[in-house]
């Protein structure tokens, strides 16, 4: 089945450091993948739409010059977290999917911790 | 996309089924139906989608309404390890995934 990698798992970075975060597509190439944060006991948030080759759509309340992300590859999306604050603590998860109406995969997520 | 309603949460003794509704009476007629679950600091598992039918697969079966308007997932009998945030989403084409806030399923020894 389709498999989706995100690295590191974990990560605890200074305050006013970057983060990087990888999201890949093991056995399938995607065109889109999709980024999303969770705080603690509350529900997935979409934060943007990585796009292949074109610029990344981001929700509504997310900034895009905090949280850059690239789409360089069908294999590959990174998620960077600039200037990282304790507010910016959280769980984020990657997905992807390979073909038209079959289900999204996701990634195991990426724990971040800013002290 | 059609949103959904799940109860917040739900117990099942270990080795019964467990049947988890959702309600999603604004569904379009091209719009699946997907269940997601997710365990404690992980990604989201896909386990099962449909349109109309009813579907079955080694985790679980999925059972749709005529109308499409509310469906069940069932876990035929379930274990320890099943204890998890199980997520009902109804969209198509676009996979913006919006996730609500799910049932939160423990299963109990």
């Amino acid at each position: 089945g389709a498999v989706v990698s995100q690295h590191p798992s974990r990560v605890i970075c200074k305050s006013g450091t970057s983060v990087k975060i990888e999201c890949r597509s093991l056995d399938f190439q995607a065109t889109t993948m999709f980024w999303y944060r969770q705080f603690p006991k509350q529900s997935l948030m979409l934060m943007a739409t990585s796009n292949e080759g074109s610029k990344a759509t981001y929700e509504q309340g997310v900034e895009k010059d905090k949280f850059l992300i690239n789409h360089a590859s069908l294999t590959l999306s990174t998620l960077t977290v600039t200037s990282a604050h304790p507010e910016d603590s959280s769980f984020y998860i990657c997905s992807a999917s390979g073909e038209s109406n079959s289900p999204l995969h996701f990634g195991n997520g990426t724990r971040l911790t800013v002290t | 996309d059609a949103k959904t309603t799940q109860p917040p949460s739900m117990d099942c003794a270990e080795g019964r089924a467990a049947n988890l509704p959702c309600n999603h009476s604004t569904i379009s007629g091209n719009e699946y139906v997907y269940w997601y679950r997710q365990i404690h600091s992980q990604g989201p598992q896909y386990i099962i989608h449909g349109l109309k039918n009813n579907e079955t697969n080694e985790m679980a079966s999925l059972i749709i309404t005529e109308d499409r308007k509310s469906s069940t997932l069932i876990l035929p009998h379930a274990t320890l390890r099943d204890t998890a945030v199980y997520y009902c989403i109804a969209l198509s084409g676009t996979y913006k995934y919006i996730f609500g806030t799910g049932t939160r399923l423990k299963v109990l020894a």
